[in-house]
């Protein structure tokens, strides 16, 4: 299994650009999150999804974010316009059963940078 | 909403020794607790974790233990090596909502040769 993968790894935008990150999770993972991480706030939950359908987005900053997930295999998390507060490393990360305390697995992140 | 403190921040260790890291929760009904492993430029990955319902757990020269009743867990690792090198984060479950994680705020650990 090639286990989380996100795409790009790396991204740099000028403020003000649209961004969009993209995640395939494990094939047969019910539930997707997206997580922030900076030196400031750590690893933070952005959203997440069980079985395609977003649960709680409570974590998400502003407007200017918003994520979807239109099919099991495939998500994408869109940050328009992009502002240089926003430069993180975004990591997306997959779980096998929503009812059950299985492992989250992550997949490496797209570090974003915002100048 | 659930809250996780991990300390300390930053850890040096001389290769061999042992290192803990402790973490303490707020919210009682949390029943999951994994500890990540995050080396540089990778995603978390899972090292060990620990349920509810049990007080320790042994995975060779790492080990976490729960004390429901004081709200906290620690991670052992033991005969330290300079590839333990990483930032460690712990991780609180709370239920009934989907399998989100709490993450604690991260321990450098540094093993020195």
């Amino acid at each position: 299994d090639a286990g989380v993968i996100q795409s790009p790894r790396h991204e740099v935008t000028e403020m003000g650009q649209e961004v969009t990150l993209r995640c395939k999770p494990i094939s047969g993972h019910n539930s997707l999150f997206w997580y922030r991480q900076t030196m400031m706030r750590g690893l933070e939950l952005l959203i997440y999804f069980n079985n395609n359908v977003p649960i709680d987005d409570s974590g998400m900053p502003e407007d200017r974010f918003s994520a979807k997930m239109p099919n099991a295999s495939f998500s994408t998390l869109k940050i328009q316009p992009s502002e240089p507060r926003d430069s993180a490393v975004y990591f997306c990360a997959s779980r096998a059963n929503p009812l059950t305390n299985t492992e989250a697995f992550f997949g490496q992140g797209t570090r974003l940078t915002v100048v | 909403g659930e809250n996780v403190e991990q300390h300390p921040s930053t850890l040096s260790v001389q290769e061999g020794d042992s290192a803990v890291i402790k973490c303490t929760y707020s919210d009682s009904a949390s029943n999951y607790f994994p500890w990540y492993k995050q080396e540089l430029g990778k995603g978390p990955q899972l090292i060990i974790d620990i349920r509810s319902n049990v007080g320790e757990k042994k995975d060779q020269r790492i080990a976490v233990t729960l004390n429901k009743t004081a709200k906290h867990f620690s991670l052992h690792i033991t005969e330290t090596q300079p590839e333990d090198s990483a930032v460690y984060f712990c991780a609180a479950r709370p239920p009934n909502q989907g399998g989100k994680l709490i993450f604690g705020q991260g321990t450098e650990l540094s093993v020195k040769p």
